[in-house]
């Protein structure tokens, strides 16, 4: 297993476009997450996945954005109509979680720089 | 939400020097661990302590929980340049996902 991906590394766009990611999870792992990293901050919870379930979804993600898990394997998160504000670092995670108290860790991918102009 | 706050947000030291950095928080959480980043890539698991008082000891790098499991320290003897990197503590709520404090961007000069 090569860990987890994410697709693309980089990505510029023009404000008011729309950008899909994809992350492909370790595959053993049931549990799918994405954060958000700005420049100087620690990563932001946006949403994470249970299989194909969506558990949760942060007051950060704006109705501009939807993020999917078809058939509990990779995930997509899409943004819809760019602004200034969504540049920014967006990681995703994966983790075997077997629905104790306690977390073992994530693996994270090497995540999607989005620069919107 | 729970909070964590990283001290402090910038430490730059030479080469061989040995340093402390700290994760506060004034909830308690299941589970603390400690990630490195280096820029443009992913966190990187380091370690997860999970009981109350527990120390864990990787090479030169020594983390400590709090008895309460409201607090956490990372602790580098004898720093390299290659310990250079975002140093990011994460709690875990019940069930759930992980929170991230800010970090402390730790410079190791050569």
């Amino acid at each position: 297993d090569t860990g987890v991906s994410q697709d693309p590394r980089h990505k510029i766009t023009k404000r008011g476009q729309n950008v899909t990611f994809r992350c492909d999870p370790i595959s053993e792992h049931n549990r799918l997450y994405w954060y958000r990293q700005t420049l100087g901050q620690g990563p932001e919870f946006l949403t994470y996945f249970q299989n194909e379930a969506q558990l949760e979804k942060s007051r950060l993600l704006s109705d501009r954005f939807s993020a999917e898990r078809p058939k509990g394997s990779f995930s997509t998160l899409e943004i819809q109509r760019t602004e200034q504000g969504d540049s920014a670092m967006y990681l995703c995670a994966s983790s075997l979680e077997a629905g104790g108290a306690v977390h073992y860790g994530y693996t994270f991918g090497s995540g999607t720089r989005l620069t919107v102009v | 939400t729970q909070l964590l706050e990283q001290s402090p947000q910038f430490l730059s030291i030479q080469e061989g020097e040995n340093l402390t950095v700290y994760c506060n928080s004034s909830s308690v959480f299941s589970s603390l661990q400690w990630y490195r980043q280096e820029p443009g890539e992913g966190p990187v698991l380091l370690v997860t302590v999970v009981t109350g008082g527990e120390v864990k000891k990787l090479k030169r790098l020594t983390f400590q929980f709090g008895d309460a499991r409201k607090d956490s320290s990372l602790h580098i003897t004898a720093a390299q340049p290659g310990d250079t990197g975002l140093y990011l503590c994460a709690g875990g709520e019940y069930g759930n996902k992980l929170v991230f404090g800010a970090g402390t961007i730790l410079r190791v000069k050569s």
